[in-house]
């Protein structure tokens, strides 16, 4: 089946690192998605990463993928209160000559001083 | 970067009129377009994918009647939400894929109340 799982709420204080976990279930995924909505708001893609890759960094955001437990992370270093939003996983599968996108149930993000 | 427009970005309307939701991409060719539906403090629930020139896709448990998807050409994707209940309110993503890529854009997304 497609699954995608993440813990729904992270509490991380300012200037620390964030991590958010997600797993999926489909190994055919082709790529895996980070995306941010803040209140209010639509989507914003804030990283993804090709499912033949292990590491992938941009800026402050690091993406980590462990495709033999289909597990996939991404940590924010130096958190700031401008990151609370809800961090939301997806993964690309591909089916027939088509595909799909199907999201995590987002992982809300707070930042304490 | 690519951008994608949706519109309109808020919209009232009376229950049994039906309301259409434009999605465009504007700076690039988008073959393949989707439709998200998200419930309160719940996740993105995918609706339907559609591709330019044939039927769209529904997920199991969409109403193909009652969430009409036009895909006419490779910039324009529109949803109809047809004889709208207050049970439809809710917030409406789309997104695309570049024809030539697998980056997929969303857009802003669309408020719908239904009164």
């Amino acid at each position: 089946g497609e699954d995608v799982e993440q813990s729904l709420f992270l509490s991380v204080r300012e200037g620390d690192s964030s991590v958010i976990n997600c797993t999926y279930t489909d190994s055919s995924s082709t790529y895996l998605y980070w995306y941010k909505q803040e209140p209010g708001a639509g989507l914003q893609l804030l990283t993804y990463i090709f499912s033949n890759m292990d590491m992938k960094q941009d800026q402050r955001l690091t993406v980590l993928l462990n495709k033999k437990d289909k597990h996939l992370s991404l940590r924010i270093a130096d958190t700031q209160t401008g990151d609370s939003a809800i961090y939301f996983c997806a993964e690309s599968i591909r089916y027939s000559s088509a595909s799909k996108i199907i999201f995590g149930s987002g992982t809300r993000l707070s930042i304490r001083p | 970067g690519a951008v994608v427009s949706q519109h309109p970005s808020r919209v009232i309307c009376k229950s049994g009129t039906s309301v259409k939701i434009e999605c465009r991409s504007l700076d690039f060719q988008a073959t393949t377009m989707f439709w998200y539906r998200q419930f309160p403090k719940q996740s993105l629930m995918l609706m339907a994918t559609s591709n330019e020139g044939s039927k769209a896709t529904y997920e199991q448990g969409v109403e193909k009647d009652k969430f009409l998807i036009n895909h006419a050409s490779l910039t324009l994707s529109t949803l109809t939400v047809t004889s709208a209940h207050p049970e439809d309110s809710s917030f409406y993503i789309c997104s695309a894929r570049e024809a030539l890529g697998n980056t997929i854009y969303f857009g802003e997304g669309s408020w719908l109340t239904v009164v």
